[in-house]
């Protein structure tokens, strides 16, 4: 069974930092594409960032450039978002998801809110 | 970066009757579309990917078409747990882009 087990979230300050961490298990972790996908409150989904099996390809959307910083690490089957420079607009729930192109398995989900 | 738009917002729908949603692309994604569900208080759930191909889960009253810049999901006959809201999302470019979602409601 695959699983996404997401870990990390919580209150920061604007101009903070955070870091998630999702841990995967079910499927091969190393041979897939990983995700990270938000959700504001109340509002839509948007795609934040996503990374290839063997980290050579890294995408972000424009907003979190330069401040958010995906990772993984194969041998823990895990997946990271380094999160710096919070503002208000980044608070949203977080979704690590398995696959660069069209997510088929997500995490719980965790709540970042950044508020002073 | 592409736009996608889905209409209508809000869709009121009672069960057993057909539902039908739609997204628009900004330029041509080809197929490279997929279909999300989200019900309250969980994370999405991939329904529809290649435009058309049913994800693992869901049953044949699901359908999606459409290629380039129109597509369409399908539920022919509306059952209780199908009320949900329904997002498109591109993967033809990146940025990955999602439609603001459709919400499916109980008449």
């Amino acid at each position: 069974e695959v699983q996404l087990v997401q870990s990390g979230g919580g209150l920061v300050q604007p101009g903070g930092s955070l870091r998630l961490s999702c841990a995967a298990s079910g499927f091969t972790f190393s041979s897939n594409w990983m995700s990270w996908v938000r959700q504001g409150p109340g509002k839509g989904l948007e795609w934040v960032a996503n990374i290839k099996q063997d980290e050579s390809e890294k995408y972000y959307v424009d907003s979190v450039k330069g401040r958010f910083t995906i990772s993984r690490d194969n041998a823990k089957n895990s997946v990271y978002l380094q999160m710096n420079s919070l503002r208000a607009e980044d608070t949203a729930v977080y979704y690590c998801a398995k696959g660069g192109r069209f997510p088929d398995y997500w995490g719980q989900g965790t709540l970042v809110t950044v508020s002073s | 970066e592409i736009v996608m738009t889905q209409s209508p917002v809000t869709l009121s729908v009672s069960p057993g009757e057909r539902a039908t949603l739609s997204c628009r692309a900004s330029q041509s994604v080809s197929s490279n579309l997929a279909w999300y569900q989200q019900r309250p208080g969980q994370a999405p759930r991939l329904l529809i990917y290649g435009a058309s191909t049913r994800a693992t889960g869901f049953p044949a009253r699901f359908s999606g078409s459409g290629s380039g810049t129109e597509f369409t999901l399908t539920i022919s006959s509306l059952q209780s747990e199908d009320f949900a809201v329904y997002y498109c999302q591109q993967y033809n470019n990146w940025p990955r882009t999602f439609g603001q979602g459709t919400k499916v409601e109980n008449k």
